[in-house]
């Protein structure tokens, strides 16, 4: 069964630096790509990062220079490092796989983490 | 970017409605269009891939149609754990992009 399990949130100020973690188990990690996706409260999804299998990274506008997403295949594992954080980037951070042989779909999420900003 | 703009934005509807969700690509994606369902404190749930394939385990009850730009969803026969807000995503392009959502609520 494809499990994935983010852990790592919590409040912080702003300006301060967060890593989330998510623990995969149930399929073959390092043939994957991986990404994060977040939700802001009573908001919609927003992609906030991915990586593909080969370790290539990409990034939106809004996050690119602050947020560092990577992987570590040996130990299933994804992470992302939020660095200079803002009110905005307060929601709840999701971890999905993508599929390629279903047009890169996010086919498994994980049960979401909350980040908080806030002085 | 690619926007994508669903419509309605929410609606109502009894069980045993059909119920139609629409969204739209602001440039052709093809098919590269994936539908979700989301519930509160819950993890978003493939329900379309590719514009019409649906995973096994999804209610025959949604199907998806469309490409290009336009596409839709529908449930044939809205259930009581169909109430949900509902996604569309383009995987056409980096960055992905989802629509705004389309909340379903209980008439």
């Amino acid at each position: 069964e494809v499990q994935l399990v983010e852990s790592g949130g919590g409040l912080v100020q702003p300006g301060g630096s967060l890593r989330l973690s998510c623990a995969a188990s149930g399929f073959t990690f390092s043939s994957y790509d991986m990404h994060w996706v977040r939700q802001a409260i009573g908001k919609g999804l927003e992609w906030v990062s991915g990586i593909s299998y080969a370790g290539d990274t990409y990034y939106p506008v809004s996050v690119k220079g602050r947020f560092t997403i990577s992987r570590e295949n040996a130990k299933n594992s994804l992470y992302l490092q939020m660095n200079s954080l803002r009110d905005g980037d307060t929601g709840v951070y999701f971890c999905a796989r993508v599929e390629s042989g279903r047009y890169e779909a996010f086919d498994y999420w994980g049960q979401g983490i909350l980040v908080t900003v806030s002085s | 970017d690619i926007q994508m703009t669903q419509s309605p934005s929410s609606l109502s509807a009894y069980v045993g409605d059909r119920v139609i969700i629409t969204c739209r690509a602001s440039q052709s994606i093809t098919t590269y269009l994936n539908w979700y369902q989301h519930k509160p404190g819950r993890s978003p749930r493939l329900l379309v891939y590719g514009a019409s394939s649906l995973p096994t385990e999804v209610p025959s009850r949604f199907s998806g149609s469309g490409s290009g730009t336009d596409f839709t969803l529908t449930i044939s026969s809205l259930q009581p754990e169909d109430f949900a807000t509902y996604y569309c995503q383009q995987s056409y392009d980096t960055p992905p992009t989802f629509g705004q959502g389309t909340k379903v609520e209980m008439k």
